[in-house]
């Protein structure tokens, strides 16, 4: 079965520096896909991005980033020069065919 | 359009009440899904439909009863639900997975359902 695990229930920034999540996951799939979603509070899911196991290149979305290290099962999310309307909890999500697996999230605040 | 609609934005409703919720995209999308969320939790799947059947139940109770009308829609019946059934109830789709298309999901805003 596989299994997405965030270690970090909750981690505090100051706007305009960087903080970085960690996800790591457990699969015997080689091909999968991995992403990381973000929930506002009391608004919707929105994808921030994604991954697919068979690129090398780890993706990059403006001041979003991710550091995907395939043999590690590790897929930590780089956010640069953190905005208020970044606070929102994220979760890391695994996916092979239709089935998509959550970690249990990282509420991050963004401190003025 | 790129998004999935959902309706009501909020139900209350009494234990011996039947009601639906409603979920709608036009973006082609031949997968929808139910997720459940509760407060500070991830969303836990309930219902996968694959091209208007349904492919994946996560032995969801029967008060629970999905419905694929067609390829635009995707319906929740509720009926008998007990209040620990209150929840965030999430629709998403997703597109079939290609070389450009990585298959992530589009999700609603959600109906937040609250049964006394």
């Amino acid at each position: 079965a596989q299994t997405v695990t965030q270690s970090q229930p909750e981690m505090s920034v100051q706007e305009a520096e960087t903080v970085t999540l960690s996800c790591t996951y457990d699969t015997s799939e080689n091909n999968y896909y991995l992403f990381w979603y973000k929930q506002p509070p009391s608004r919707q899911m929105i994808l921030v991005i994604r991954q697919e196991a068979y690129k090398q290149q780890n993706a990059t979305e403006n001041r979003f980033s991710v550091n995907f290290q395939k043999a590690a099962k590790s897929f930590s999310l780089k956010i640069s020069d953190s905005q208020l309307g970044d606070t929102a909890m994220y979760f890391c999500a695994f996916s092979d065919f239709n089935k998509f697996y959550f970690g249990s999230g990282t509420k991050l605040n963004v401190k003025p | 359009d790129t998004e999935v609609t959902q309706t009501p934005k909020h139900l209350v409703m009494g234990m011996t009440n039947k009601k639906s919720l409603k979920c709608e995209q036009h973006m082609g999308h031949r997968a929808m899904y139910w997720y459940k969320q509760k407060a500070k939790k991830p969303p836990e799947l309930m219902f996968v439909y694959s091209y208007e059947k349904l492919s994946i139940n996560e032995s969801v109770p029967s008060r629970f009863s999905p419905e694929c009308p067609n390829s635009s829609l995707l319906n929740l019946h509720l009926h008998a639900l007990q209040p620990e059934d209150s929840a965030l109830y999430l629709c998403a789709s997703s597109p079939p997975r290609t070389r450009a298309n990585t298959g992530e999901l589009f999700f609603g805003e959600g109906s937040r359902l609250t049964v006394l």
